[in-house]
């Protein structure tokens, strides 16, 4: 069974600054990790996806997930925060091979403050 | 690039009537998902389709049906509906064992009133 936590249901930073989101996942068997954010009203879009390539993954908007097996964890991260970020944040994990089904964290809501 | 499409985007319904919710996948994508995102909730798994066959169940009610067609559209079928059906759906597709990812429509806000 996988299952994935995402800590904090709710994130507040200033503009430009450090987001960091957190996620830890349970696996039985090596994972697909993935993050999609959702902005108000609309449908889930890809941010980036760790598939056992590269640990360090970036994805679109500047954002960046590390894969840390050691820690179970998959954090999002972005230098610097824009207003345009404010959205809804799920973490997702699947088996590794594909077109398997997503399991998605709680969620996170991002609010970035001028 | 073409994407999932959903229909229709919002839909209101009385308890106990029905709805059908289509999806249409992205080109050449055989696989469909279909997901329920209660109110402030996370996206919950129901089924999945590969080659016009189930491929996965998850919480799917049973008065809850769904398919895929030989174009790989899908459809799901909602039969005496409760308030708690409320939510949105939304439908992913991907290329099996090809594509690890799943792409999402944007998804059918179902009202039961």
């Amino acid at each position: 069974a996988q299952s994935v936590t995402q800590l904090g249901s709710h994130v507040s930073v200033s503009e430009g600054a450090l987001v960091l989101l957190r996620c830890n996942y349970s696996s039985s068997v090596p994972p697909y990790l993935f993050w999609y954010v959702q902005y108000p009203n609309q449908g889930l879009q890809l941010l980036l996806k760790y598939t056992s390539a590269a640990t360090l993954v970036k994805g679109i908007n500047g954002f960046e997930a590390e894969f840390k097996k050691s820690e179970t964890s998959f954090h999002l991260t972005k230098p610097s925060a824009h207003m345009s970020d404010a959205a809804e944040y799920f973490c997702a994990v699947s088996p590794q091979g594909g077109s398997e089904k997503l399991v998605f964290g709680k969620g996170t809501k991002l609010t970035v403050n001028p | 690039a073409a994407g999932v499409i959903q229909s229709p985007r919002h839909l209101i319904k009385e308890k106990r009537e029905t709805a059908t919710l289509k999806c249409y996948p992205i080109p050449r994508h055989d696989t469909v998902y279909w997901y329920q995102q209660g109110p402030g909730q996370d996206p919950q798994f129901l089924i999945s389709f590969y080659e016009k066959m189930q491929s996965d169940k998850g919480s799917i009610p049973d008065r809850f049906s769904a398919q895929q067609f030989s174009d790989y559209h899908s459809e799901l079928n909602m039969s005496s509906l409760e308030l708690g059906d409320s939510a949105l759906y939304f439908c992913a597709s991907s290329l099996f064992r090809v594509t690890e990812t799943q792409y999402f429509g944007p998804g059918t806000r179902l009202l039961v009133l």
